[in-house]
Formats: C-alpha cells, sequence, structure tokens
C-alpha cells in the first residue's frame, strides 16, 4: 500500500502570509494526487486535481505542485477563511486510494 | 444545485449491522461515479469505498473489506452503504461524495479521479 505523509502536521500563520504544505508518497504516484481543504465540522472541499489543476471556483491563491513522490500545496497571500485543514490524496487507476493525515493551518 | 443528503447513522452494538443512504440531486446521478469518506472523531479523512456509474467494480479499504458492502440505485438516485460486523473503530461521520473521473489512454497525466461534491455526512457510533 501508499503510505502519504504530510509536514508539517500544524503551522501557524497571519493573513498575508504564504504558506507551503508537503505531502510526500511512499513510492511513485505520477501526478495522481488531488489535494482538500476542511473546515471544523464541515465537509471537505476539492482545492487541486492532478497535483497542478485548480479546481473552478477556487481562488488562485492556491497553488500546487509536484510528481513522483513529492507534492506541496501553496497558499499566498492568505485569507482569514483559509485558515482550516488540508489534506492530500491520491488515487490509482485500480481505485486504490488513501489521505494524508493532514496539515492544520491556524492562526498565529 | 448539486446535493448529497446522506442519512441512516445511529448507534450501534459491536458486532451489528446499519445501512447507509445517500440521495443526491441536481445531477445525473447514473453517470458519476461515488464515494463514501469517514472520519473517526478527531481524526484525518479515511477512503472507505467507491463504486462504478453502472454500479460495477466496487473497491474497498483494506480496514472495511469483507464487512461493508456498497451499492447504488440509479432509478431511486440513492447510493448505498451496508455495515456489518461493526467495530469500535468504525465510529465516525461518513460522507458520501461524486467523484469526477476522466481517462486519457495515450496519457496517464491525464487521469483524474477526485471527489468534487460531498455530502454533510452521518454519523455511525459503534457502542455496547
Amino acid at each position: 500500500d501508499i503510505q502519504m505523509t504530510q509536514s508539517p502536521s500544524s503551522l501557524s500563520a497571519s493573513v498575508g502570509d504564504s504558506v507551503t504544505i508537503t505531502c510526500q508518497a511512499s513510492q511513485d504516484i505520477n501526478n495522481w494526487l488531488n489535494w482538500y481543504q476542511q473546515k471544523s465540522g464541515k465537509a471537505p472541499k476539492i482545492l487541486i486535481y492532478g497535483a497542478s489543476n485548480l479546481e473552478e471556483g477556487v481562488p488562485s491563491r492556491f497553488s500546487g505542485s509536484g510528481s513522483g513522490t513529492e507534492f506541496t500545496l501553496t497558499i499566498t497571500s492568505l485569507q482569514a477563511e483559509d485558515f482550516a485543514t488540508y489534506y492530500c490524496q491520491h488515487y490509482d487507476n485500480l481505485v486504490r486510494i488513501g489521505f494524508g493525515p493532514g496539515t492544520r493551518v491556524e492562526v498565529k | 444545485e448539486v446535493q448529497l443528503v446522506e442519512s441512516g447513522g445511529d448507534l450501534a452494538q459491536p458486532g451489528g449491522s446499519l445501512r447507509l443512504s445517500c440521495e443526491v440531486s441536481g445531477f445525473t446521478f447514473s453517470r458519476f461515479d461515488m464515494s463514501w469518506v469517514r472520519q473517526a472523531p478527531g481524526k484525518g479523512l479515511e477512503w472507505v469505498a467507491s463504486i462504478a456509474d453502472s454500479g460495477a467494480a466496487p473497491q474497498y479499504a483494506d480496514s472495511v473489506k469483507g464487512r461493508f458492502t456498497i451499492s447504488r440505485d440509479n432509478s431511486k438516485n440513492t447510493l448505498y452503504l451496508q455495515l456489518n460486523s461493526l467495530r469500535g473503530e468504525d465510529t465516525a461521520v461518513y460522507h458520501c461524495a461524486r467523484v469526477f473521473l476522466s481517462v486519457d489512454p495515450g496519457d496517464k497525466s491525464l487521469f483524474y479521479f477526485y471527489m468534487d461534491v460531498w455530502g454533510n455526512g452521518t454519523t455511525v457510533i459503534v457502542s455496547s
């Protein structure tokens, strides 16, 4: 099974900061990697699919990059509504799916 | 408006069974793969199961394989998850989600599979 790790597990930031979250896969997963945002008590929301594609309606301050085993989610100019937990999620053509443990972005 | 509404969550005893439902509206249900994802209290997201648009090829996480069954009734616009042999570690909020699936046989980098619409979830508590 593919194992996903995320770093950091949590971070503190201020409005206007730029933050980067890293997701690492235990083996090469091409670009088969998605990013979700989850606010407390709410359902997750897709942000980035296929490692670098911005979902329609998601602000352009969110961006994703990477391929193989190393991926990043970057939020430039953090806004108040961006404080949340972020999950990476891998998939493959056999519908084997897994989520990373999450990164909590908190107010400094 | 696209909506997914889960129901069926309840308190169940270890070893017991529950059936979760996810009623959808606002899109053509029979054209989309669907998934269930759960979240234990204070924990992260865990994929549970997925099913193709036709109802074929169900796939399961190892943690639920042999105990849970995903199914769908396209005539009723409803997705199901049958939970049997329940354990304490099955306690969670269960979300259903619509799957966006796109495949380009000639370019694996253009293979996309992600959950683009989610329900708010239904709560399952397994306890004696």
